[in-house]
Formats: C-alpha cells, sequence, structure tokens
C-alpha cells in the first residue's frame, strides 16, 4: 500500500534553533517528492521538489533532502522564527494524477 | 491575481441537506481539483479535472458530485450531507498534471454536518 509517514507529529522549539522534520515512504513508482506548509486556516503553499537524483535542495532556511535508496527525506529548518509556525506536508507523486500526502509535522515555534 | 478562491469559508449543514462549494483560479491552469483534510490524515482527493471537459474520480468520490463549468471554476456538490462529510475541503489547481506542475492551493472550506 502506499504510504507517506512524517515524524514527529508535532513539535516545539525556541525561535532561533533548528529543527529537523522526517519523511518515510512507501510508494511506487516514485515521479517526485514535495515539502508543503500549511498555515493555520490556509491552503498548503509548495516549498521545494525533489527528484529521484536530488539529494538536497534548499530554499532559503529550508533544506529538503532525499534519499531514494532508503525511500526517506528529511526538511531541515535553520534559525526557525515565529513565522515557521505551520504544519508541514511530506507529499509524493507517482506518476499521472496520483498524490499521496503525508499528515503533516506540526511545528510550533515559541518566542 | 487571486490565485485560488473559494465559497464559502464556513457552512454548517443538517444531515440530508445539499450544498455546493465553489472554486475559481485565475492562473490559467487546466486541471483542477478537490480535497478534504481531516485530523491525523492528509489530504484525500476527490476529485479531480485533468482539463476543462473531463472529471474523474479520486480516492474518496462517495457522496460527492463534480462540474467543471469552464477553465476557471470547479465546484464540488454534496447532494444529501453526512455527518462523516465534516471536513475542511481544499480545492487546488495547476497548470497540468501535479507530478509536473505545483499545485495552488484554495484557503478551504470548513464544512460541519451536523
Amino acid at each position: 500500500k502506499n504510504q507517506v509517514e512524517q515524524s514527529p507529529q508535532s513539535l516545539i522549539i525556541l525561535e532561533g534553533k533548528n529543527c529537523t522534520l522526517q519523511c518515510n515512504y512507501t510508494v511506487s513508482p516514485f515521479s517526485n517528492l514535495r515539502w508543503y506548509k500549511q498555515d493555520t486556516g490556509r491552503g498548503p503553499v509548495s516549498l521545494t521538489i525533489m527528484t529521484f537524483s536530488e539529494n538536497t535542495k534548499s530554499n532559503g532556511r529550508y533544506t529538503a533532502t532525499l534519499d531514494a535508496d532508503t525511500k526517506q527525506s528529511s526538511l531541515h529548518i535553520t534559525a526557525s522564527q515565529l513565522s515557521d509556525s505551520a504544519s508541514y506536508i511530506c507529499v509524493v507523486n507517482t506518476g499521472g494524477f496520483k498524490t499521496i500526502f503525508g499528515a503533516g509535522t506540526r511545528l510550533f515555534v515559541k518566542a | 491575481n487571486a490565485g485560488v478562491t473559494q465559497t464559502p469559508k464556513f457552512q454548517v449543514l443538517k444531515t440530508g441537506q445539499s450544498m455546493t462549494l465553489q472554486c475559481a483560479q485565475d492562473m490559467n491552469h487546466n486541471s483542477m481539483y478537490w480535497y478534504r483534510q481531516d485530523p491525523g490524515m492528509g489530504l484525500r482527493l476527490i476529485y479531480y479535472s485533468a482539463s476543462e471537459g473531463t472529471t474523474d474520480k479520486g480516492e474518496v468520490p462517495n457522496g460527492y458530485n463534480v462540474s467543471r463549468l469552464n477553465k476557471r471554476e470547479f465546484s464540488l456538490r454534496l447532494e444529501s450531507a453526512a455527518p462523516s462529510q465534516t471536513s475542511v475541503y481544499f480545492c487546488a489547481s495547476s497548470l497540468s498534471g501535479p507530478t509536473s506542475y505545483e499545485q495552488y492551493f484554495g484557503p478551504g472550506t470548513r464544512l460541519t454536518v451536523t
């Protein structure tokens, strides 16, 4: 069964600290993987996309990694800000219109 | 550009009532989608429209119908609402299929069925 599992479910960190969110997937075939940020009461917004051949991709303070062999991805947030408080969703595309969404990690950044 | 807009933002229905959720995009995208988001679960695809004039079932289509009115608009209809349809509904659009193109999401409609 195609699944995308994210950990932790929720995370609290202090402003200025770094954190890493994990995504494990059992999806086949694999086309690419996206990380989305979803603010409370809003729709998800894409942060980055990783294809099979890419190991690392950065978008400002966000750095995503992909290990296609172990089917794992991570999202690292550097020097967190209060505005980083949101849910982060890992999404795997298998091709065509088939997309598998993880349940998300809820991040709280405290002052 | 407004992006993807949805109406209404909030709705409360009684069991058995019907309603239509409206979605419009102004990005000239070909593909549009309806998802539902429930606590502790990933977004699940209800229906999608790959291009104007076509619609296809997603993962959880039962109890819903859709209409691709034109290239801009894609509506979702609940004919006889049930408490199990209490959820947050998101409309999204992309230039073409989501594998190759980013999906842009609307702000969501929070629906409660009592």
